[in-house]
């Protein structure tokens, strides 16, 4: 079963704007994780939160963490189209392992 | 490092066939992961390996469905009799589990895509 649920599942901008992302969850957790999903290739990590960390940055890439409402949100900014892929959050519930949620589809146009 | 290496990248089979899907994760990675992708299901943890014993197949579907690791550098899915329901994207993944705090990245293989007729 998945434990994050994403939100949208689907986002269209233009190039230049920035994205946002958001994955509610369940249960508690170690860390929360991003990956990005080109069509057709496996999933690639972009970012690692922990459960005691808020908000992390990694160059375009802004993630925040809220423990109490059990929600995360990943912000693109100046995106580009190379960012057009799918986004998901990833879960650690444990022993390695990781739960995925359902998905945002970013389509960024020039 | 070539990454986590699957084979083959395609493969069509007709409704009963056995069907193997092979992974090589990174070498040293001591923790290994099959995962299927489909759009109804998303994606589904299948089963997933520590030095190369099996931790947790609660994800695997049914008794058609088995896994093995026979040695760090190698793994295989096997599904038989396969059926048209298992037509999805298998996605092997590894990782090396240091991180006291939690779950490390992983590193994805570029998936099989399996097609049952």
């Amino acid at each position: 079963s998945q434990q994050g649920e994403e939100d949208p599942q689907a986002l269209s901008i233009q190039e230049g704007e920035n994205a946002t992302m958001n994955c509610s969850y369940k249960t508690s957790i170690n860390n929360l994780q991003w990956y990005r999903q080109n069509s057709g290739r496996g999933l690639v990590h972009l970012i690692l939160i922990r459960s005691n960390e808020r908000e992390k940055h990694s160059g375009r890439l802004r993630v925040t963490l809220d423990t109490s409402k059990k929600s995360s949100s990943l912000l693109i900014t100046a995106s580009r189209a190379a960012d057009t892929a799918s986004y998901f959050c990833a879960t650690d519930t444990g022993f390695q392992k990781l739960v995925f949620g359902t998905g945002t589809r970013l389509l960024v146009s020039p | 490092d070539a990454g986590v290496i699957q084979s083959p990248r395609h493969e069509v089979t007709e409704m009963g066939q056995e069907v193997t899907l092979r992974c090589k994760p990174i070498s040293g990675h001591d923790y290994l992961f099959w995962y299927r992708q489909t759009m109804m299901r998303g994606l589904e943890l299948l089963i997933y390996f520590n030095n190369n014993v099996p931790i947790d197949d609660s994800g695997m579907p049914e008794d058609r469905f088995s896994a093995k690791m026979p040695n760090a550098s190698f793994s295989t899915l096997k599904i038989q009799p396969s059926e048209p329901r298992d037509s999805a994207v298998y996605f092997c993944a590894s990782t090396l589990g240091t991180e006291i705090l939690g779950a490390n990245e992983q590193f994805f293989g570029p998936g099989t895509r399996l097609t049952v007729l």
